[in-house]
């Protein structure tokens, strides 16, 4: 199975800043990575696909990059509605598996 | 608009059998690979099973092989998981999810339903 670990698990940061949130892969995946956005008690929401690819009314304040086994997911200036929990996932084989999550929190 | 909606979730003990549904709307439902996903209450995401359009390919996490069973009615719109031999690590919401892109599995999961809760507990 394809480990896929996240970090930080979590961060503080304020409206405004620029947050980066890393991905790595336990072997090679491509580009085959999505990026879920979850807030508290509702279901996910995909961000990203295919490492880069902005999912449909996604705020271009989210970015993706890279290929491989390392990957980042960057928010280009926080806003107070993008306080929430992050996953990466791989689609490069089954099983399919997530990232264990980085919760961003107001500072 | 796309949607699923999950049901059939609820407290089952130790062993035993739970159907968990999922009515989808909004899209041409039989084109689609579709997925369980499940969250362990304040925990992680965890893919569970796939299945593709016709309902003849299915893969599955290694938890849930042989106890679980993922199917589809196309005629109704509607994903099925059984759920046998029910474990208390089995405790999680479970989530639908379509695949992203029609006709083949890209394995990316959009939308997602709201979810169904499933407690296994004496």
């Amino acid at each position: 199975d394809i480990q896929m670990t996240q970090s930080p698990s979590s961060l503080s940061a304020s409206v405004g800043d620029r947050v980066t949130i890393t991905c790595r892969s336990s072997q090679s995946i491509s580009n085959y990575l999505n990026w879920y956005q979850q807030k508290a008690g509702k279901a996910p929401k995909l961000l990203i696909y295919a490492a880069s690819s902005l999912q449909s009314g996604v705020p271009s304040r989210f970015s993706g990059s890279g290929s491989g086994t390392d990957f980042t997911l960057t928010i280009s200036s926080l806003q107070p509605e993008d306080f929430a929990s992050y996953y990466c996932q791989q689609s490069y084989s089954t099983p399919l598996t997530f990232g264990g999550g980085t919760k961003v929190e107001i500072k | 608009d796309v949607q699923l909606v999950e049901s059939g979730g609820g407290l089952v003990q130790p062993g035993g059998s739970l159907r968990l549904s999922c009515a989808a709307s909004g899209f041409p439902f039989n084109r689609y690979w579709m997925h369980w996903v499940r969250q362990d209450p304040g925990k992680g995401l965890v893919w569970v099973s796939r299945i593709n359009g016709d309902g003849i390919s299915t893969n599955y996490a290694d938890a849930v092989k042989g106890r679980f069973t993922i199917s589809r009615d196309n005629a109704k719109n509607t994903l099925y998981l059984q759920m046998n031999s029910l474990r208390v690590e089995d405790t999680a919401v479970y989530y639908c999810a379509r695949d992203l892109v029609g006709l083949r599995s890209t394995s990316c999961f959009d939308p997602w339903g709201q979810g169904t809760l499933v407690t296994v507990s004496s």
